[in-house]
């Protein structure tokens, strides 16, 4: 299996950017870089996901590396409700067993006032 | 509300009861999920459904029985749980296409605790 690996934790002061690093070293040509958030007391939600170009929507952005073997979620501005724990996943774009989301322990965030 | 509703919120129940959790989405999706995050641990997927049939089960002990009637419903069916089962479930669904990466909806999850 493709893994991911990240910070265990992170901090940051509201109103700076964040960036959230993520290294996947054996990720395959097939592989879709999916960032998920988990915030306290709720399940995971979609974050951003993408493939070799970098990616912007209105929570995030997406910088993935040349080679793709590393990626790292922006947050613009951090506010206190983005403190959560936010996970790196890699799945496979043709479904099946590789494209289940498979999550590992993320990166827990902390933002300061 | 993030279209995928699980109920109930919190559970407690004895080693000996039977129990079952529920699962509602209405977003047109058409695979579900249950997955089981423990303290400290990474969430676990526990079950894969895809177009109403059950295509993965992840060695999952058979005290834990899901069901899904159609494709907006999930149920997990429990049974002579033990205390370590405590534990937050959570249930998700997503539009699977074989071709297709499509994100996954998680609902806010069940907390069991088995006493």
């Amino acid at each position: 299996d493709a893994k991911t690996t990240q910070p265990n934790s992170m901090e940051s002061n509201e109103e700076e950017p964040v960036h959230l690093p993520c290294n996947h070293s054996t990720i395959s040509g097939t592989d879709y870089i999916h960032w998920y958030r988990q915030l306290p007391s709720q399940g995971p939600e979609y974050v951003i996901h993408g493939l070799t170009s970098n990616v912007n929507n209105r929570m995030a952005s997406l910088a993935i590396a040349e080679d793709r073997k590393s990626s790292t979620l922006i947050l613009h501005r951090a506010t206190l409700r983005d403190a959560a724990v936010y996970y790196c996943i890699l799945r496979g774009v043709y479904g099946g067993s590789q494209g289940n989301l498979i999550f590992g322990k993320g990166t827990k965030l902390s933002v300061k006032p | 509300e993030t279209g995928v509703t699980q109920t109930p919120r919190h559970l407690v129940m004895g080693m000996t009861n039977k129990k079952s959790l529920k699962c509602e989405q209405h977003l047109g999706h058409n695979a579900m999920y249950w997955y089981k995050q423990s303290a400290k641990k990474p969430l676990e997927l526990m079950f894969v459904y895809s177009l109403e049939e059950r295509v993965e089960n992840n060695s999952v002990p058979s005290r834990f029985s899901p069901e899904c009637p159609n494709s907006s419903h999930l149920f997990l069916h429990l049974h002579t749980l033990q205390p370590e089962d405590s534990a937050l479930y959570l249930c998700a669904s997503s539009q699977a296409n074989g071709a297709i990466n499509y994100g996954y909806t998680f609902g806010s999850g069940t907390r069991l605790t088995v006493v």
